[in-house]
C-alpha cells in the first residue's frame, strides 16, 4: 500500500548532516509528504511535513523537488540519538489505507 | 504528561481469548487511530475514528473492533485471539485537518501463545 520508496539503510558520522531520500513518483497534487521516525521500542515520532515548499523546523529540513516526485529529509547535525528508522509517507485524506507506512530507512549514526 | 498513553504495555494471552487494549490522549484531538506493527516492522493502519466517521482498513478481521467511550479514548477489542495477532499495536491521534500530524503512543506488545 505504501506509495514511497526509500533506501533500506544508511550510515552517517556523528556531527555531520544526514540526508535521507524518498521517492514518491505517483504523488498527487493534494497529497502531503510526511516524515516520521521510530527509535527502537518506541512509537513513531512526527518530524516534519510539506506540500510543495521546502520546510524547516527545530528537528530537520524537508526539501521537496519542484515536480514533487521526490524529497529529502535533512538532519543538519546528526547525533547518536538520531539512530532510528525514518519513514516517508504520502498522506491522502479520507483513505485509511493510505496512512500505511513503508519499510523506512534505518539510519545509523556512527561515533 | 504523556500525550498518548496505552495500557497495558505488554499483554500475553492464549489463543481464543478476548482482550482489550486501552488508549487515551490528552491533546484534545478529534481523530484517533490504531496501527499494527508486525514482526517485519511494517506499520499498517487498522482504523481511524472520530465522532463522525469510522474508517476501517478492509484487511482487518472483524474480530478487531474499536470502541470509543468519549473523544479522548479509543480502545481496541480483539475477540478469539489467534497466533497471527501477535504484534505491537500503536494508538495515535491527530486533529481532523488534512495536514495534521499523528502523535503516537509507545505501543502495546501483544503475544498470543
Amino acid at each position: 500500500d505504501a506509495k514511497t520508496t526509500q533506501p533500506t539503510s544508511m550510515d552517517c558520522a556523528e556531527g555531520r548532516a544526514a540526508n535521507l531520500p524518498c521517492n514518491h513518483s505517483t504523488i498527487s497534487g493534494n497529497e502531503y509528504v510526511y516524515w516520521y521516525r521510530q527509535i527502537h521500542s518506541q512509537g513513531p515520532q512526527y518530524i516534519i511535513h510539506g506540500l510543495k515548499n521546502n520546510e524547516t523546523n527545530e528537528m530537520a529540513s524537508l526539501i521537496i523537488t519542484e515536480d514533487r516526485k521526490s524529497s529529502t529529509l535533512i538532519l543538519p547535525h546528526a547525533t547518536l540519538r538520531d539512530t532510528a528508522v525514518y519513514y516517508c509517507i504520502v498522506r491522502v485524506w479520507g483513505s485509511a489505507r493510505q496512512l500505511t507506512f513503508g519499510s523506512g530507512t534505518q539510519l545509523t549514526v556512527l561515533p | 504528561d504523556t500525550a498518548v498513553s496505552q495500557t497495558p504495555k505488554y499483554l500475553v494471552t492464549q489463543m481464543g481469548n478476548d482482550k482489550s487494549i486501552k488508549c487515551e490522549q490528552n491533546l484534545g484531538h478529534d481523530t484517533m487511530y490504531w496501527y499494527k506493527q508486525d514482526s517485519k516492522k511494517f506499520l499498517k493502519i487498522m482504523f481511524s475514528y472520530n465522532n463522525k466517521e469510522l474508517i476501517i482498513n478492509e484487511t482487518v478481521p472483524n474480530r478487531f473492533s474499536p470502541k470509543s467511550p468519549d473523544k479522548a479514548h479509543l480502545n481496541l477489542h480483539i475477540n478469539s485471539l489467534e497466533l497471527g495477532d501477535s504484534a505491537v499495536y500503536f494508538c495515535a491521534s491527530s486533529l481532523p485537518d488534512r495536514d495534521s500530524p499523528l502523535h503516537f503512543g509507545n505501543g502495546t506488545r501483544l503475544t498470543v501463545t
